[in-house]
């Protein structure tokens, strides 16, 4: 498996508060994506990271912003949260090779209340 | 706008028969990856099989094949022998590659459930 991890893993939190998702991985890899599962909507896509500094929006990317400070690490921000953001967040992984598979972490459960 | 569509929300069948589970997409690129994941209660996120536009060849993994149509973009998931381990959300999604990497589009996911 990947070596992908989320954290945290569940969070609840009220509305207006910023709150950050942080993935790491120990692959090298080079993409990063962020992804929210909701019913009845499979996976939409917020952001991505085709590199250090290098990031560009996805399908549902209003209210969320990232960085990418280093290779390892990519973080996730609701700089104020709604209760339209409650969902479940992954982050995904890909490397230069292969054709474009991508592994998923655990994922975090976040509660907007 | 590329697009998955998934029309079966919920299926079942028996443990050791045969399933497939159905999937179309509509899109103007030629070059394109598609995927099918399963996600079991454990809400992990595991990459079942892959298929590349450009291989006439349906893509095989053990219990698992696909049937591949593009004129009809019709990306169908067969699984032979199914096992209660196979119990889970499946989902199809679209990728077209780049520099930039590939963002996946999603199905809205099939519920299958393996009866014993």
């Amino acid at each position: 498996d990947a070596g992908i991890t989320q954290s945290p893993r569940h969070k609840v939190t009220e509305t207006g508060t910023p709150v950050t998702l942080r993935c790491h991985q120990t692959e090298n890899h080079r993409y990063m994506y962020w992804y929210r599962q909701d019913p009845g909507h499979g996976l939409r896509l917020i952001h991505y990271s085709y590199g250090v500094k290098d990031t560009d929006k996805g399908e549902v990317s209003d209210g969320y912003s990232v960085s990418r400070s280093k290779t390892e690490d990519f973080l996730l921000t609701l700089e104020s949260a709604t209760s339209s953001q409650t969902s479940v967040y992954f982050c995904a992984i890909s490397g230069n090779r292969g054709h474009g598979e991508q592994y998923f972490g655990p994922g975090t459960r976040l509660t907007v209340t | 706008a590329q697009t998955v569509t998934q029309s079966q929300p919920e299926m079942s069948v028996q443990e050791a028969e045969t399933v497939t589970l159905s999937c179309t997409y509509d899109t103007s690129e030629n070059n394109y990856y598609l995927f099918w994941y399963k996600q079991p209660p454990s809400r992990q996120m595991i990459l079942v099989i892959r298929q590349e536009a450009y291989k006439q060849q349906n893509a095989t993994e053990n219990r698992f094949s696909v049937n591949f149509q593009k004129a009809a973009k019709s990306f169908s998931l067969k699984i032979s022998d199914s096992q209660l381990g196979d119990t889970a959300m499946y989902f199809c999604a679209f990728m077209v590659l780049n520099r930039q990497g590939g963002k996946l589009i999603f199905g809205q996911g099939t519920e299958l459930s393996v009866k014993p």
